[in-house]
């Protein structure tokens, strides 16, 4: 049984301060991995999507980056703003579509 | 614009009561999903549907069941057989497997509380 891992569970920056979120997965037979993020009492919304053949992922500040060798994926945040305090999620896709999430790591951002 | 709609957002219930939650889409996808978040933890797979008329159990179906009548609509019924019921529930569709990317767009949830 796939199980997905985050940690730190929580993490707090002061503004400017660059992030470095983990993850790390135990069965590398996956199809692909996606970074959520939820906002208090939200639904999530999707971030990234690094297919099981890519290494990384780029959009505008962010950056997440997948080895599957070793069942692990960063997600990068550069200059971290208040707007990013979050929880953010990563969620790994097996074969059979049925995603396995990690508790996720909440983020704080200090002005 | 395209989504998901969860209702109701708050729901509080009473032991021993059947509750439904609602969860409709114009995504025009095929699959829909029920998690369960609870405090700590991560998103848990209730019951998913790729097809309508067809849907499986995840990985903690016990005590929920659903149907899957239109393709736009996937409601959960939470019974009173779920022996802890509070929680904060997420419904989320997907396109067909094998289009090339099985990206999840989330409703914004229903929070249950039994009292």
């Amino acid at each position: 049984k796939q199980e997905v891992t985050q940690i730190p569970a929580a993490l707090s920056v002061p503004e400017g301060e660059n992030l470095v979120l983990n993850c790390s997965f135990t069965d590398s037979a996956i199809y692909n991995l996606q970074w959520f993020r939820q906002d208090p009492g939200k639904g999530l919304t999707s971030l990234l999507l690094i297919q099981s053949s890519q290494r990384e992922q780029t959009s505008g500040r962010l950056n997440a980056s997948l080895d599957k060798s070793s069942g692990r994926s960063t997600l990068y945040i550069a200059a971290s703003q208040p707007g990013d305090s979050a929880t953010y999620l990563c969620a790994v896709t097996p074969n059979d579509y049925k995603l396995s999430f990690g508790a996720g790591t909440t983020v704080t951002v200090r002005a | 614009d395209g989504g998901i709609t969860q209702s109701p957002k708050y729901l509080f219930r009473k032991e021993g009561q059947n509750v439904t939650l609602s969860c409709e889409q114009n995504l025009n996808h095929d699959a829909m999903y029920w998690y369960r978040q609870d405090p700590g933890q991560g998103l848990r797979l209730i019951y998913y549907s790729q097809i309508v008329n067809d849907f499986q159990k995840g990985d903690i179906a016990e005590g929920y069941s659903v149907s899957r009548e239109k393709k736009e609509s996937f409601p959960l019924t939470v019974t009173s057989a779920q022996k802890n019921p509070t929680a904060f529930y997420l419904c989320a569709s997907s396109p067909p497997a094998g289009s090339g990317a099985n990206v999840l767009t989330f409703g914004a949830g229903s929070r249950l509380t039994v009292l």
